[in-house]
């Protein structure tokens, strides 16, 4: 069965430091995003893209972070300079339509700022 | 403000026993709504919704969602521990976000 694969599975980080966030979308999907989770909390969106741009995203999503689907396969989130409270699960997800259908998820990156 | 409210935050219950997830939701252009099982990481789909009074069944799950009263659903029939989990609601609307509610953290006992 087709799934997202994402890596590293736990990153841990310096304040302060730049990190990327890689994963591998289902491959006929169109739609992608990324979703975090801190320890506790409920899942938030951040941001979705389809044909090489940004649809839509959230108040999280500040200038701090950028997405980049670099080659066919690989869709990417970065963090310029991490803070403490980017210490979260991120999830990246695929869904072949925009709307009404299911979006399908990684296993996760726990990234851990120290 | 849209909001996803689910209910209840946690429940135990003994394996055969019969469980009722709840989740209400106020969100602006409805479009769908979405349950998940989040066992150690990632959650991952059960059922998608978009019409009301329309049950959706998989097994010993299923789910129903009231348009009109703006909440769904979600049985568990015969529970067993492999149930074990908690389960998202989700809503999508016209854009691309889900949001999803805080979740319920099921424990079935054996």
């Amino acid at each position: 069965e087709p799934e997202v694969t994402q890596t590293p599975s736990h990153q841990v980080t310096q304040m302060g430091q730049e990190v990327i966030l890689r994963c591998v979308p289902i491959s006929n999907h169109l739609y992608f995003y990324w979703y975090r989770q801190i320890l506790g909390q409920k899942v938030e969106f951040l941001v979705s893209f389809y044909n090489n741009e940004i649809s839509e995203k959230s108040e999280i999503f500040d200038d701090q972070f950028s997405v980049e689907r670099p080659d066919g396969s690989n869709f990417t989130l970065k963090i310029r300079s991490t803070k403490l409270e980017d210490s979260a699960m991120y999830f990246c997800a695929s869904s072949s339509q925009k709307t009404n259908t299911e979006a399908f998820f990684g296993q996760g990156t726990r990234l851990t700022v120290v | 403000e849209d909001k996803v409210v689910q209910s209840p935050l946690s429940l135990v219950v003994h394996e055969g026993d019969t469980v009722t997830l709840n989740c209400s939701y106020e969100v602006t252009n409805f479009r769908s709504l979405l349950w998940y099982k989040q066992e150690k990481k990632a959650p991952t789909f059960l059922f998608m919704l978009t019409s009301s009074g329309i049950e959706k069944k998989s097994g010993r799950l299923s789910s129903i969602l009231d348009k009109k009263e703006l909440f769904s659903i979600l049985n568990i029939t015969a529970t067993q521990t492999g149930d074990s989990a908690i389960y998202l609601c989700a809503v999508g609307n016209s854009g691309y976000a889900l949001n999803f509610g805080k979740g319920t953290s099921l424990l079935v006992t054996p």
